[in-house]
């Protein structure tokens, strides 16, 4: 089945330690994004990508970086420098990020993130 | 700057009760898109409806419906005859222009009781 798979969908974390969350997905979509979701804030997007080897910072990217090496792949790293890192993360997926998007994003289940 | 407000944070019906989820937004742009995402308790959110903002006319999927007032910046969504299935977090979001760089609304939490 065609979709988006997000790993670990649980994971610890000391502080100080640099973790990256995995995203890949077989719907063949150019444009993909990574979110972090806070009780009580909705969704809030960090970094996204609208084609391989090119991405851009979201609203919330301090802390965080990515890269997009392959169209099916967008790996999320949270480094230490990222002050409050527990949440849950969603990656999400659409068939480009243009004018000829319908603008409906495929999400994976997510994975949440917690620093003891 | 975009913005998306969902001011309504938990709702808590019974089963067999219509409910309205609440969504205002505010844009400078003439051109934008507005959406509802459903997210279970399993975590991934799906999409339920994308609405363009030059065309104002209601729509009705089953039980759902949407009522899009661009005079009061209003993107309102109606489940009727709700069901316990219908539990989840609903969330509004907005994009500007062609492009799906998403603003979400805080989201709302539906509980719906046997």
């Amino acid at each position: 089945d065609g979709g988006i798979t997000q790993s670990p969908k649980y994971l610890f974390r000391k502080e100080g330690q640099n973790v990256t969350l995995s995203c890949e997905q077989n719907l063949n979509h150019d444009a993909m994004y990574w979110y972090r979701q806070d009780p009580g804030q909705g969704l809030r997007l960090i970094y996204y990508s609208q084609i391989v080897n090119d991405f851009q910072k979201g609203d919330i990217a301090e802390g965080y970086s990515v890269s997009r090496e392959k169209k099916e792949s967008f790996p999320l790293t949270v480094t230490s420098a990222q002050k409050n890192p527990t949440a849950f993360y969603l990656c999400a997926s659409s068939m480009d990020g243009g004018t000829a998007n319908t603008g409906e994003l495929f999400f994976g289940e997510g994975s949440r993130l917690t620093v003891l | 700057a975009q913005k998306v407000t969902q001011a309504q944070t938990e709702i808590s019906v019974v089963e067999k009760e219509d409910v309205t989820l609440d969504c205002v937004y505010e844009t400078r742009d003439t051109t934008y898109y507005l959406f509802w995402y459903k997210q279970p308790p399993s975590g991934e959110l799906v999409f339920l409806i994308r609405r363009n903002s030059f065309d104002e006319q209601n729509e009705i999927s089953g039980r759902y419906s949407w009522n899009f007032q661009k005079s009061t910046s209003s993107f309102n969504f109606t489940i009727t005859a709700s069901q316990v299935v219908d539990s989840a977090v609903y969330f509004c979001a907005l994009s500007e222009g062609s492009g799906s760089r998403l603003t979400f609304g805080e989201g709302t939490q539906l509980t719906v009781n046997p």
